[in-house]
C-alpha cells in the first residue's frame, strides 16, 4: 500500500521556469490538499480538492495552479518560479475533510518535495 | 488574525524524562485541535485529536489536553525514549468566514538523548 506518493523528492529551478509537482494516492480518498512548509512557520494550505473536477484556493494560492482530473492524482503547477516559492511542499489526502477525521480517518501525507529556486 | 504558536521551538531532554509541549491559539472558536509528529524528511503523522467539547485524549504514553478558555493545548509525553525524537506540530481547526481552516503551528523539535 503506497499511500501518498510525491515526485520528485528534490528539485532546483531557475527563476521563471515552470514545473509540475506530482502527487498520487491509492486510497480512493476524495479530499486532497497541497501545503507548503517554510522554516519557522506552520504548514500553509495552497490549494485543495474535494473530488475529481473540483478544486479551490487555500491560504497562499498565488503563483500555483492545480487540477484534479482523476481521484488518484492532484498535480501542483508552478507557472513562473520565484525565489519566494523555495519551500518544502507536502501533498495530503483523506477520507474526511482535513481537520475533521482525526486519528481514525487522518490525513495521509506524502514525504514532501524540497524545491529550491535560484 | 488566527494564529497557532508553539513554544519552545526546540527541546532536548534525557531519556526517561516526562515532558510537556505547549500549543496556544488565538481564537477560542475552534472545532478541534490535533497533534502531529513529523520525522526528518517525512510527512506528518496524526497522533491525537481533541474535539472542542473534550478536555483530553490519551494514546499510549501520549496525553493531550485542551483548554479553550485559555487558548492552550499541551502534549504530555511520559517516560520519553530516543524514538520520540521528532518535530511535534499542533493544528487548530477553525471556522472563519464560512471557510474551514486548519491552522498549523511551526512545531517543537524534540531530541531525546540516551
Amino acid at each position: 500500500n503506497a499511500g501518498v506518493t510525491q515526485t520528485p523528492k528534490f528539485q532546483v529551478l531557475k527563476t521563471g521556469q515552470s514545473m509540475t509537482l506530482q502527487c498520487a494516492q491509492d486510497m480512493n480518498h476524495e479530499y486532497m490538499s497541497w501545503y507548503r512548509q517554510d522554516p519557522g512557520m506552520g504548514l500553509r494550505l495552497i490549494h485543495y480538492s474535494v473530488g475529481a473536477g473540483i478544486t479551490d484556493q487555500g491560504e497562499v494560492p498565488n503563483g500555483y495552479n492545480v487540477s484534479r482530473s482523476t481521484t488518484e492524482d492532484f498535480p501542483l503547477r508552478l507557472l513562473s518560479a520565484a525565489p519566494s516559492q523555495t519551500s518544502v511542499y507536502f501533498c495530503a489526502s483523506s477520507y474526511s475533510p482535513p481537520g475533521l477525521g482525526g486519528v481514525d480517518q487522518p490525513q495521509h501525507f506524502g514525504d514532501g518535495t524540497r524545491l529550491s529556486i535560484l | 488574525k488566527q494564529e497557532v504558536t508553539q513554544i519552545p521551538a526546540a527541546l532536548s531532554v534525557p531519556e526517561g524524562e516526562n515532558l510537556v509541549l505547549n500549543c496556544s491559539f488565538t481564537d477560542s472558536a475552534i472545532y478541534n485541535l490535533q497533534w502531529f509528529r513529523q520525522d526528518p524528511g517525512k510527512g506528518l503523522t496524526s497522533l491525537l485529536l481533541i474535539q472542542s467539547s473534550q478536555r483530553e485524549q490519551t494514546s499510549g504514553r501520549l496525553n493531550a489536553s485542551l483548554d479553550k478558555s485559555s487558548g492552550r493545548s499541551t502534549l504530555y509525553i511520559a517516560a520519553s525514549q530516543p524514538g520520540d525524537s521528532a518535530t511535534y506540530l499542533c493544528a487548530a481547526f477553525m471556522f472563519s468566514g464560512g471557510y474551514n481552516k486548519l491552522i498549523f503551528g511551526a512545531g517543537t523539535r524534540l531530541a531525546v538523548h540516551p
